[in-house]
Parts: structure tokens; C-alpha cells; sequence
């Protein structure tokens, strides 16, 4: 059975590098791994995608392992504006079904 | 900067009726998608929708849910015959090609509540 799991929350403080991991399997041989962010009332909002190895934009980085089996989004020096729900998206694919698989989110709380 | 759009904001409705929401995808995007998120819950995919037709479903997505492109900008979500549990945000997205592929584009969502 399709799994993706990320941990609950995490705290940080400013200026502090945080790794966020999503753990999936089943992931469909072909499709990316997305990361999104979501504040409260509002739609997530794309943060970074990759296929594998690293990926880097002017916000994140993103790890991913030989087996895909898992993803870690890197935030570099987080403020408190990165308080939010993160989200990572997969595409599993179980018995020939793809479904768009967002993962459970994980809550980052900034403190100062 | 390009944005979608949905309608409306918050939608109240008895248990049995039937509810339309709507959305305004990116011009120029072909790929459109519609999501669920339960209070303090995840975001749980519904649908996609390419070339005027679903791509691919959830298992949430079950008869009673439907989407039509009535035009060349709309595209809408119908639950035929609510039920308490269908009360969520319901966030429409658009992407320029497959998910998979490329970032997804969300509204800022339809607080539904069933009563």
C-alpha cells in the first residue's frame, strides 16, 4: 500500500538551516517529487520539483536518494515568514493506478 | 501575475443539495485539477482534467462528483447530493503541462460547509 509520510512539525529558529524529509514509496518510475507551501486559509503554493539527485532554486534545495524512495527539502536560513505547512507530492503508482499523492504535511513553527 | 480564480469564497448548504464550485484556471494552462482539504487535515487530490476530459480520479471522486469546461475559461466541480463529510476547502489548481512535470498552480479555495 502507497505510503507518503513527512514528519508532523518541526521548530526552528531564524536564520537556521531546516530539512524537511517525505518518506515514499511506490513512487511512479517516471514522475517528479514536488514540495509545496501552505499558510493558513490559503492554497499551497509551489516551493521546488525534482526528479533526482539535488535540485537548487532562490528558495530550496532538494535531495533525493538513488531509490526515490524518499525526499528532503532544504530551507537555508529560515524567518519567520517560513511558518507554514509543508507539503511534499508524489505520483504513486499501486496496481497500475497513479494517484496524486500529497504527503500528511509537516507543521515548521519559527521562532525568533 | 497570472492567478486562479474560484468562486465562491464560502458556500453554505443543506445536506442533500446539490453544489457547484467554480474555478478560473491560468489562460494558457491545459492541465486543471480539483482538491480537498478537511479542517486541520491534508491535502487529498479529487481529479485531473485534460482535453476535456478527466485524466485521472481518486477514489474520493465517486458519483457523486463531477467536472465540466463549460467554456474556455470555467471549470467546475458539481457534488450532486452533499453529505456532511463533503464539508472542506476545495482548492482548484492549473498547471501548463502534467503534474507530475510542473508546479501546479492553486486558488485560494471554497470553504464549503454542509449542514
Amino acid at each position: 500500500l502507497a505510503k507518503t509520510t513527512q514528519p508532523i512539525s518541526m521548530d526552528s529558529y531564524e536564520g537556521q538551516e531546516v530539512n524537511i524529509t517525505c518518506s515514499h514509496n511506490n513512487i511512479a518510475t517516471n514522475d517528479y517529487i514536488t514540495w509545496y507551501q501552505q499558510f493558513p486559509s490559503q492554497g499551497p503554493r509551489f516551493i521546488i520539483q525534482g526528479y533526482k539527485t539535488k535540485v537548487t532554486n532562490e528558495v530550496a534545495s532538494l535531495f533525493i536518494p538513488a531509490d526515490r524512495k524518499s525526499s528532503t527539502l532544504s530551507l537555508p536560513r529560515v524567518s519567520l515568514s517560513d511558518t507554514a505547512v509543508y507539503y511534499c507530492l508524489v505520483v504513486h503508482s499501486d496496481t497500475g493506478r497513479r494517484a496524486l499523492t500529497f504527503g500528511s504535511g509537516t507543521r515548521l513553527q519559527v521562532q525568533p | 501575475e497570472p492567478e486562479v480564480t474560484q468562486t465562491p469564497s464560502h458556500q453554505v448548504t443543506q445536506m442533500g443539495q446539490e453544489v457547484i464550485l467554480r474555478c478560473v484556471p491560468i489562460s494558457n494552462h491545459l492541465y486543471f485539477y480539483w482538491y480537498r482539504q478537511i479542517l486541520g487535515q491534508k491535502v487529498e487530490f479529487l481529479v485531473s482534467f485534460y482535453n476535456n476530459e478527466i485524466s485521472e480520479k481518486s477514489e474520493i471522486f465517486d458519483d457523486q462528483f463531477s467536472v465540466e469546461r463549460p467554456d474556455g475559461s470555467n471549470f467546475t466541480l458539481k457534488i450532486r447530493s452533499t453529505k456532511l463529510e463533503d464539508s472542506a476547502m476545495y482548492f482548484c489548481a492549473s498547471s501548463e503541462v502534467a503534474a507530475s512535470r510542473n508546479e501546479q498552480y492553486f486558488g485560494p479555495g471554497t470553504r464549503l460547509t454542509v449542514t
